[in-house]
């Protein structure tokens, strides 16, 4: 089976960095996406690795360890607008599909 | 464009009643998805078409039946729903094959059985 754990709940400053953590357990396992979601919206793709390391993309990084099995979301300068919910989710094989697992998600909260 | 598009956003239904939701993406991807998302969960993922054909169904009851028309349309048809089937259904769609799989999500329908 697969599993994806994700720190529930996150609380930051505005303008502070906040890392958001996550371990997961699976087989065929190709990458890690991280999806951030308002309430009330729909689920929109913020970064992805396939190798380890880091990739930038503006205010927000994303690590990928393979060997251990670990990831994380780094958001830098936080907003208030930043104050949603973040899902890991593990790209892996299935049957000779492809397919995508969301972790259990962490809701950030920015506080002024 | 880069949008998915979702209709209705809400639907009541009754547990005798057949209903439909669609999707639609005009982005020429190849790969759509249904998901299952309960309040303060992951979403959860439902079937996946790959090609217009059904490439994974996770075991979902067959009270859910999806089709993909063609390219550009996902329906998902609802028959014999019970109370703990409301939740808020998401489509999405990807372009097969790439290398990061990043899945453009409509905004859903919230679905109510009574």
């Amino acid at each position: 089976g697969q599993s994806l754990e994700q720190p529930s709940e996150v609380t930051a400053v505005e303008g502070a960095i906040v890392q958001i953590n996550c371990t997961y357990q699976t087989s065929g396992f190709y990458g890690l996406s991280w999806y951030q979601q308002h309430d009330g919206g729909a689920p929109t793709f913020l970064s992805y690795n396939a190798l380890d390391g880091l990739e930038e993309t503006g205010r927000f990084s994303s690590f990928l360890s393979r060997s251990d099995s670990y990831g994380y979301l780094l958001l830098q300068e936080l907003q208030m607008k930043d104050s949603a919910s973040y899902f890991c989710a593990v790209r892996s094989s299935s049957g000779g599909y492809q397919k995508v697992t969301f972790g259990t998600g962490t809701k950030l909260q920015v506080i002024p | 464009d880069t949008e998915v598009t979702q209709t209705p956003k809400h639907l009541v239904m009754g547990m005798t009643n057949k209903k439909s939701l669609k999707c639609e993406q005009h982005m020429g991807h190849r790969a759509m998805y249904w998901y299952k998302q309960k309040a303060k969960k992951p979403p959860e993922l439902m079937f996946v078409y790959s090609y217009e054909k059904l490439s994974i169904n996770e075991s979902v009851p067959s009270r859910f039946s999806p089709e993909c028309p063609n390219s550009s349309l996902l329906n998902l048809h609802l028959h014999a729903l019970q109370p703990e089937d409301s939740a808020l259904y998401l489509c999405a769609s990807s372009q097969a094959g790439s290398v990061t799989d990043t899945q453009y999500f409509g905004p859903g329908t919230r679905l109510t059985v009574l």
